[in-house]
């Protein structure tokens, strides 16, 4: 079935600082990537929707100065955190519609921690 | 906008119970419905998936069935065992809404926990 890597699986970093978290797709092309982020005992929220080629689509209410997405091939999309300030510190999910189309491969998360 | 409503947890049950864990959903297109489980620490797995009104997914003992009727994705399953604790989220795709591909609308997630 579809694989979709995420990495780091958890990092830790300085406030100020900038993460970049990506997310493969392993054995299919996606044109289309989602970024969520989830609180902790809560559901996850769409950030943006990353476009192979084009740019990202985002969600009423995330800045997009602050995390930046980039689809620059059918297998890669980043999201980086830049500035990271403590409340970013959050769990990361990526995903990415499977070859059908009406399934969605999540990667396994990424914790970031801002300290 | 589209909304995805499920019970809130936690919700515990005994090993080898019936487990019935409630979701309803409003959208504005045709959407494809989904069960996710997420265990601690882990990102999201594909549970089961229904793509049109009546269809039935399933996987692993769990069972939902789409009812367009009652708006309904409701998660089933005859007898549950310690294994299945974990998350479960209902989530819909309104892929028939214009503007092309979407993310899904997740609900809040059901807190599920089975004691031996």
């Amino acid at each position: 079935g579809a694989v979709v890597s995420q990495h780091p699986s958890w990092v830790i970093c300085k406030s100020g600082t900038s993460v970049k978290i990506e997310c493969r797709s392993l054995d299919f092309q996606a044109t289309t990537m989602f970024w969520y982020r989830q609180f902790p005992k809560q559901s996850l929220m769409l950030m943006a929707t990353s476009n192979e080629g084009s740019k990202a689509t985002y969600e009423q209410g995330v800045e997009k100065d602050k995390f930046l997405i980039n689809h620059a091939s059918l297998t890669l999309s980043t999201l980086t955190v830049t500035s990271a300030h403590p409340e970013d510190s959050s769990f990361y999910i990526c995903s990415a519609r499977d070859r059908e189309g009406y399934g969605y491969t999540f990667g396994s998360g990424t914790r970031l921690t801002v300290v | 906008g589209d909304s995805v409503t499920q019970m809130e947890g936690p919700v515990t049950l005994s090993e080898e119970a019936f487990l019935t864990i409630n979701c309803t959903y409003t959208a504005t297109g045709y959407p494809s419905l989904f069960w996710y489980v997420q265990y601690p620490g882990e990102g999201l797995q594909l549970l089961l998936k229904a793509t049109k009104a009546d269809d039935k997914g399933s996987n692993k003992g769990f069972e939902a069935t789409y009812r367009k009727e009652t708006t309904s994705f409701h998660l089933e399953k005859g007898s549950v065992q310690v294994s299945d604790s974990a998350v479960y989220f209902c989530a819909l795709s309104d892929i028939g809404r214009a503007g092309g591909a979407d993310g899904l609308t997740f609900g809040k997630g059901t807190h599920l926990i089975i004691q031996p």
